[in-house]
């Protein structure tokens, strides 16, 4: 079975800069996570669909990153513009919805972000 | 935010069971307990849950006391790929009923040669 697949796996950029990262969960998950990993920290929720509807973006700074998930499938998480605390590996992660409790997320292996 | 408490370093020898703890004091009765551990440079694993009895898979086993407010991850024999950083999760419920994984620091777990 093929895992969560991310790209790129790093990126570098400016602060003010815009970046994109894209995100292709495992075949059949109606539930799509983004999180962020600040170094020595774990990983913070940013925003939760499922399907193609958000259910969850308390945590998402939306007056600079923004997601989408069209089709109910794939993911983009944008960041514009970029700032230099923004520096941190995002994760994606996708699990199947079971009534009453969580199911096992599997998580890809991150973008890593450096703002300059 | 997260509702666990976790030991944030443990050190183990190679071929020795590591046992690391958690305290979960406010976990309500329907919410279970989830492990998780992240190798560096990966994303996280899933490796075990519990609600109330214990578990057991082939990675682990997981012991919830019966008041359920702590719970311990045994790894029973350990290896130095186990070396790593796990989170204890509680499952918590946003209002549209979803639910979420809130992760904490977790405990960085080394395994010694």
């Amino acid at each position: 079975e093929a895992g969560v697949a991310q790209s790129p796996r790093y990126k570098i950029i400016e602060k003010r800069q815009s970046v994109a990262f894209w995100c292709n969960p495992i075949s059949g998950h109606a539930t799509l996570y983004w999180y962020q990993q600040i170094l020595g920290q774990g990983p913070k929720l940013l925003i939760q669909f499922q399907n193609n509807g958000v259910v969850d973006d308390s945590q998402l700074p939306k007056d600079r990153f923004s997601a989408e998930r069209l089709k109910g499938v794939d993911s983009t998480l944008k960041i514009q513009p970029a700032k230099l605390e923004d520096s941190a590996v995002y994760l994606c992660a996708s699990s199947l919805r079971r009534q009453g409790r969580v199911a096992e997320a599997f998580f890809g292996q991150g973008t890593r972000l450096t703002v300059v | 935010d997260a509702k666990t408490t976790q030991p944030p370093s443990m050190d183990c020898a190679e071929g020795r069971a590591a046992n690391l703890p958690c305290n979960h004091s406010t976990i309500s009765g329907n919410e279970y307990v989830y492990w998780y551990r992240q190798i560096h440079s990966q994303g996280p694993q899933y490796i075990i849950h519990g609600l109330k009895n214990n578990e057991t898979n082939e990675m682990a086993s997981l012991i919830i006391t019966e008041d359920r407010k702590s719970s311990t991850l045994i790894l029973p024999h350990a290896t130095l790929r186990d070396t790593a950083v796990y989170y204890c999760i509680v499952r918590v419920a946003n209002p549209q009923g979803a639910q979420k994984l809130v992760f904490g620091q977790g405990t960085r777990l080394t395994i010694n040669p």
